[in-house]
């Protein structure tokens, strides 16, 4: 099985920062990453697949990047409604999603 | 529009059984592979199966396997989950999620599963 390692857990940020998140898989899964966003009481949303390309809809200032077992998610510029946890998604072997990276604003 | 509508969630006992529908709408249903996921209260989203669009490929978590059933019913465009032999640690609630090439674009708003004596 693969194993994604998320990380932080949790994020304290303010508007207008820059946010960064990792996800590390225990094995090469090329780019097949995606990353979601679930507000509380609400399904998740895809934001980007194949690790770096951004979802019809999605505002520029998420984007994701790496490939083989290291991959980032970045949010150029933190907005209030970008408050909500955040989930990477291997999709090399079934699926595995991270642990989750809660944002909050400070 | 695509809309993914699940329900049959419920409170049920340990050692029940339980059977989730997922009924489809908006697109071709039986073009498309599908896949349930949950999240157990305060806690991450889980895998838990996954079904081809013609049923020919089947998967499934090791943590269900052997207790649950992914089946689907493209003339009905419905997605079901037969849950049997439940656990307190089943408890979660379950979305439906349509595949796309690579990614699931498309989520249900999901049904409470609450496994509790």
């Amino acid at each position: 099985d693969i194993q994604m390692t998320q990380s932080p857990s949790s994020l304290s940020a303010s508007v207008g920062d820059r946010v960064t998140i990792t996800c590390q898989a225990s094995q090469d899964i090329s780019n097949y990453l995606n990353w979601y966003q679930q507000k509380p009481g609400k399904a998740p949303k895809l934001l980007i697949y194949d690790a770096s390309n951004l979802e019809t809809g999605v505002p520029s200032r998420f984007s994701g990047s790496g490939s083989g077992t290291d991959f980032t998610f970045t949010i150029s510029s933190l907005q209030p409604e970008d408050i909500a946890t955040y989930y990477c998604q291997q999709y090399d072997n079934l699926y595995t999603f991270g642990q989750g990276t809660k944002l909050e604003i400070k | 529009e695509v809309q993914l509508v699940e329900s049959g969630g419920g409170l049920v006992k340990p050692g029940g059984s339980l059977r989730l529908s997922c009924a489809a709408s908006g697109f071709t249903f039986s073009s498309y592979s599908m896949n349930w996921v949950r999240q157990a209260p305060g806690k991450g989203l889980e895998w838990v199966s996954s079904i081809s669009s013609s049923s020919s490929y089947i998967y499934y978590a090791d943590s269900v396997k052997g207790r649950f059933t992914i089946s689907r019913d493209n003339a009905k465009n419905s997605l079901y989950l037969q849950m049997n032999s439940l656990r307190a640690e089943d408890t979660a609630v379950y979305y439906c999620a349509r595949s796309g090439l690579t990614s699931w674009g498309y989520w249900g708003q999901g049904t409470l599963v609450t496994v509790s004596s």
